[in-house]
């Protein structure tokens, strides 16, 4: 089935240590973002990417990191500079400038 | 950058009754976007809306473009129709486009 998957759906890690989050999609989209939730909050956009090999930051890239070798992933590194990386990462894609976005199912990371 | 507003915060329905979700964004966008977020966390999508009127089932949205916001009505409401609702809005700029969140409204349906 087409869509977006993110792997894994739960992660721990012990603080200090650096993350990557997965996020593959199979729509041949060109366009795809991470998002950050809290609980009880909104989502607020970390990078995005409209082209491989090109992302830029959203509003709180501070502590992670991106890359966009590939069309079809889109992977996220929080880093042991992110000060509170303990939260629920959602990842989607649409498929080319201001067309409808579609989400995974998200992972949550806990850092103890 | 564009302020998206959502009201009210909370909503508590008794099974059956009708409500309105409201979305004010602060500049002009291309697009908008309802999603629902179930207990699971997973956001489904309910209506790409940049302007006009669309209904599905129960559901419907409204966007007036030209005055900024966007309504979602849901009728004869369920239980299962409570979570979060959010809208997103999209400006394309040359560095590309984000997706914007407001901060969402909270049902509870109760039998």
């Amino acid at each position: 089935d087409g869509g977006i998957t993110q792997s894994p759906k739960y992660l721990f890690r012990k603080e200090g240590q650096n993350v990557t989050l997965s996020c593959e999609q199979n729509l041949n989209h060109d366009a795809m973002y991470w998002y950050r939730q809290d609980p009880g909050q909104g989502l607020r956009l970390i990078y995005y990417s409209q082209i491989v090999n090109d992302f830029q930051k959203g509003d709180i890239a501070e502590g992670y990191s991106v890359s966009r070798e590939k069309k079809e992933s889109f992977p996220l590194t929080v880093t042991s500079a992110q000060k509170n990386p303990t939260a629920f990462y959602l990842c989607a894609s649409s498929a080319n400038r201001g067309s409808e976005a579609f989400f995974g199912q998200g992972t949550r990371l806990t850092v103890v | 950058g564009i302020q998206v507003e959502q009201s009210p915060p909370d909503l508590i329905l008794q099974e059956g009754a009708n409500s309105t979700l409201r979305c004010n964004f602060s500049d002009s966008v291309n697009n908008l976007q309802w999603f629902h977020q179930n207990p699971w966390g997973q956001l489904i999508n309910l209506f790409y809306i940049p302007s006009g009127t669309k209904q599905n089932g129960r559901l419907s949205a409204t966007t007036v473009a030209t005055e900024r916001y966007s309504l979602l009505y849901i009728s004869s409401s369920q239980t299962t129709d409570s979570g979060v609702y959010f809208c997103a809005v999209v400006q394309i700029k040359a560095a590309g486009n984000k997706l914007t969140f407001g901060g969402g409204t909270r049902v509870l349906v109760k039998p």
